[in-house]
């Protein structure tokens, strides 16, 4: 069965500085990986998402992920946050060439300070 | 651009009442999934549905029902509802074969009193 862990559930910086947001899944399959937004009383928008080929992803608002398959991971990263990048975000993962299901992390709150 | 409407951004409902979240998207996807979202917890799968009255258990279906009539809209019920389904509900539609990707209405926050 496969499933995502977000390994801080909180994570707290200071404007300007560089954030990373952590995420392993396992899976006996090769996978889709995802990274999700959710701004306070909104739904989940989509950041970025590996299908295949390069392992580094690029998304929206300034942010990128690497997938690293020998380390079963997928991380978040930006390298200067901004008070508007205060949200919660959530990782999530989908078998290829199967169900088109997706399995989500708990989520990580990220809280920008001036 | 994908867009998925849920029908109520606040509802507050008493213990006991039939409730109905509606859905609806207007991409022709063909898969659509009802999320319940709590603290700590993250997004939940309660029933996912990959055509027109076909659905499929998710995660946590107890207490719940879905209805797909139509391609674009995809309903969930609480045929009882009770205080502990007071939540954030999540709607979300894809498209077979695109990779998996969910796209996911504003949601739905339900009280139960």
């Amino acid at each position: 069965a496969q499933s995502v862990t977000q390994l801080d559930s909180q994570v707290p910086v200071f404007e300007e500085a560089p954030v990373e947001l952590r995420c392993n899944y396992s899976s006996s399959v090769s996978v889709y990986l995802f990274w999700y937004v959710q701004y306070p009383n909104q739904g989940l928008q989509l950041l970025l998402k590996y299908l295949s080929g390069s392992t580094l992803v690029k998304g929206i608002n300034g942010f990128e992920a690497e997938f690293n398959k020998s380390q079963t991971s997928f991380h978040l990263r930006k390298p200067s946050v901004h008070i508007s990048d205060t949200a919660e975000y959530f990782c999530a993962g989908g078998a290829q060439g199967g169900s088109e299901k997706l399995v989500f992390g708990k989520g990580t709150k990220l809280t920008v300070n001036p | 651009d994908v867009k998925v409407t849920q029908s109520s951004r606040y509802l507050v409902k008493r213990t006991g009442e039939k409730v109905f979240l509606e859905c609806v998207q207007d991409m022709d996807h063909e898969n659509m999934f009802w999320y319940r979202q709590d603290p700590g917890l993250g997004l939940r799968l309660i029933y996912f549905s990959y055509d027109v009255k076909m659905k499929e258990k998710g995660d946590i279906p107890e207490g719940y029902s879905v209805s797909r009539e139509k391609k674009e809209r995809f309903s969930l019920i609480l045929e009882s509802a009770s205080t502990n389904q007071t939540s954030m509900y999540l709607c979300a539609s894809s498209l077979v074969g695109g990779g998996n990707v969910q796209y996911f209405g504003a949601g739905t926050r339900l009280s139960v009193l």
